[in-house]
């Protein structure tokens, strides 16, 4: 069974520090997913990672994948407020039911 | 936005009642995928439909249902209700059919209906 496993699930940081967020998973995938959601919100879909070596940008979020490692991150950089959420990885299964298995979720909290 | 609705947007019931959940996809997207949020379950995936058919079936209860119709909208059936069911129902969409080869599986989420149960 796949499993899907961030670190760390709470994360507070001063605006301006840099941090990456860790997501591992079991099994064989190369496709890789990163959302964001506010509290109360929905989850807004940040970036889609589809091969070995995949990196996608966008302003300070930095993602990327290693499907040897089975491992994705997401790195902050010069963290501001606005990037304060619940972030969270899933990753594709391929096998049996075809459906994205996501991580707990990293609670982020940037203060000023 | 994403493009797909949810409605209603809050729902508060008592125990053993039965309530649905409505779902409209993205314009052209063929799949719906039901997800249930809570804090103890994090985010798990309930049920897939694919143009009118079930196509996988995930951590969900007997006592939960869903169709899809011809127009593409779904609806989550919950019946007997409990108060662990409490929790915000997700509907998402993609193109993909859920083929192993097809094209990558990017789900755009609707805005949830928060369930309470009392």
């Amino acid at each position: 069974e796949l499993k899907v496993e961030q670190n760390p699930l709470f994360l507070s940081m001063q605006e301006g520090k840099n941090y990456t967020i860790y997501c591992n998973y079991s099994t064989t995938s190369d496709r890789l997913y990163w959302y964001r959601q506010d509290p109360g919100k929905s989850l807004e879909s940040l970036f889609v990672l589809l091969s070995n070596g995949a990196v996608k940008q966008e302003g300070r979020l930095m993602a990327s994948l290693d499907t040897k490692a089975r491992l994705s991150t997401l790195h902050i950089t010069a963290a501001v407020h606005d990037l304060s959420a619940t972030y969270f990885c899933a990753v594709d299964s391929l096998q049996g039911a075809q459906k994205l298995v996501f991580g707990q979720g990293t609670r982020l909290t940037i203060n000023p | 936005d994403s493009g797909v609705t949810q409605t209603p947007k809050h729902l508060i019931t008592a125990t053993g009642q039965r309530v649905t959940l409505r779902c409209s996809p993205r314009s052209g997207d063929l799949s719906v995928y039901w997800y249930q949020q809570s804090l103890d379950q994090g985010l798990q995936f309930l049920i897939q439909y694919y143009n009118g058919e079930e196509r996988a079936k995930g951590n969900i209860l007997e006592r939960f249902s869903a169709q899809q119709f011809p127009d593409l909208h779904s609806e989550l059936n919950l019946s007997s209700l409990e108060l662990g069911d409490s929790a915000l129902y997700f509907c998402a969409s993609s193109v993909r059919s859920g083929g192993i080869l097809s094209s990558y599986n990017e789900q755009f989420f609707g805005p949830g209906t928060r369930l309470t149960v009392l």
